[in-house]
């Protein structure tokens, strides 16, 4: 199985932070790497796939990067709406997700 | 309306068996995989089982291997998950989900979500 590694597990940031996600994979998936987002006591909405290619109408301040085994994920200005917590998601073998990381504003 | 909804969720006990159903609407189901994720409380998501279009391959995570048996009824537009022999750790909010690039599983749509409790 190949694991996902997210960090950090949780983060708080002030409204207009640039905020950054790192997701390691425990072997090489390309760019077989999708970002979700699960807002509480709600299902999950995916937002990037493929590592950087955003979903359609989700907000351009939302981005993907990475490949290999490294990627990033980066909420440019955070907005209040954005509180939420995020997962990674590899999609070379059967899925596997990280363990997801708690965005919370200041 | 583009949606996928759940039903069958129980409080079960250890050893018991439940099967869960997905009713999709608003897009033609026979023509994408499906998956059942799963979240237990407080917890993050894990992957539990996919079926192709056509329901000719199936596929499990480990901890479910023998004991859950993923399905589809194409001429319903449903996906089943049957879950036998269950366990308090099978405990979770259980989430179908479509796969829009099978088999590169990239889940463009989810349900609600159908809670099942197993304990005695």
């Amino acid at each position: 199985d190949i694991h996902m590694t997210q960090s950090p597990s949780s983060l708080s940031a002030s409204v207009g932070d640039r905020v950054t996600i790192t997701c390691q994979a425990s072997q090489d998936i390309t760019t077989h790497l999708n970002w979700y987002q699960q807002k509480p006591g709600k299902a999950p909405k995916l937002l990037i796939y493929d590592a950087s290619n955003l979903e359609t109408g989700v907000p351009s301040r939302f981005s993907g990067s990475g490949s290999a085994t490294y990627f990033t994920f980066t909420i440019s200005s955070l907005q209040p709406e954005d509180i939420a917590t995020y997962y990674c998601q590899q999609s070379i073998g059967l899925p596997t997700f990280g363990q997801g990381t708690k965005v919370e504003v200041k | 309306e583009v949606q996928l909804l759940e039903s069958g969720g129980d409080l079960v006990q250890p050893g018991g068996s439940l099967r869960l159903s997905c009713a999709a609407s608003g897009f033609t189901f026979s023509t994408y995989a499906m998956s059942w994720v799963r979240q237990a409380p407080g917890k993050g998501l894990e992957w539990v089982s996919a079926v192709k279009d056509n329901g000719g391959a199936t596929y499990y995570v480990n901890s479910v291997k023998g004991r859950f048996i993923i399905s589809r009824d194409n001429s319903k537009s449903t996906l089943y998950l049957q879950m036998n022999s269950l366990r308090a750790e099978d405990t979770a909010l259980y989430y179908c989900a479509r796969d829009r690039r099978y088999p590169d599983d990239v889940f463009d749509l989810w349900g609600q979500g159908t809670l099942v409790t197993v304990s005695s």
